[in-house]
């Protein structure tokens, strides 16, 4: 079975507000990376956090990492309409090096 | 200058057709990737390649066959194209096996 379970499937906010996904995986991990898709596009990188590190920031993302509870939450504060898009959360996972395992995404709507 | 990128963008093909999707990536990545994205988002690996030996080979039916010419290139070739073969593949190539896997536009085939 598929490695991630991402929770919420899909999110609706309003601009300004704070959005927090969350991601749950079930064996043992190298790294956690998410990522975004817009919408008939490719992946983009947005952070990743080694299985030793508990918290990373890059601009308004916020990433945390709980290795004993095998979870990860995304948040973005301040959201913009543009922030508008899918994200997925992927683990590397040990002895396994290279294969990034998606979990079902968080499809993500930020209106005005 | 993208950095990985794919042709075609998008592939409309009949049933039984071969066709090829080509990769390349201008990072200096050692390790290039093929994926495939079902209709439902869902994103699972099919092949790794690192320094141009095989080393992820994900049940992907023999149709499917992967070919690096050179560091910077991975191709997919696929015959005997079926229904069930219409979705998005992605390229993507990261640095070592470890580290953040950058992806191309995608292809998206569509097998009538």
């Amino acid at each position: 079975s598929q490695q991630g379970e991402e929770d919420p499937q899909a999110l609706s906010i309003q601009e300004g507000e704070n959005a927090t996904m969350n991601c749950s995986y079930k064996t043992s991990i190298n790294n956690l990376q998410w990522y975004r898709q817009n919408s008939g596009r490719g992946l983009v990188h947005l952070i990743l956090i080694r299985s030793n590190e508990r918290e990373k920031h890059s601009g308004r993302l916020r990433v945390t990492l709980d290795t004993s509870k095998k979870s990860s939450s995304l948040l973005i504060t301040a959201s913009r309409a543009a922030d508008t898009a899918s994200y997925f959360c992927a683990t590397l996972n040990t002895g396994t090096a290279s294969k990034l395992t998606f979990g079902t995404g968080t499809r993500l709507q930020v209106t005005l | 200058d993208t950095a990985v990128s794919q042709t075609p963008k998008y592939l409309v093909t009949q049933m039984g057709n071969d066709k090829s999707i080509k990769c390349e990536q201008n990072l200096g990545h050692d390790t290039m990737y093929w994926y495939k994205q079902d209709s439902k988002k869902f994103l699972k690996i099919m092949f790794s390649y690192n320094n141009k030996e095989l080393i992820i080979n994900e049940t992907v039916p023999n149709r499917f066959s992967p070919k690096s010419p050179d560091k910077a290139h991975l191709n997919l070739h696929i015959n005997s194209l079926e229904l069930g073969d219409s979705a998005v593949y992605f390229c993507a190539s990261s640095k070592t096996r470890t580290d953040t896997q950058y992806f191309g536009p995608g292809t998206r085939l569509t097998v009538l």
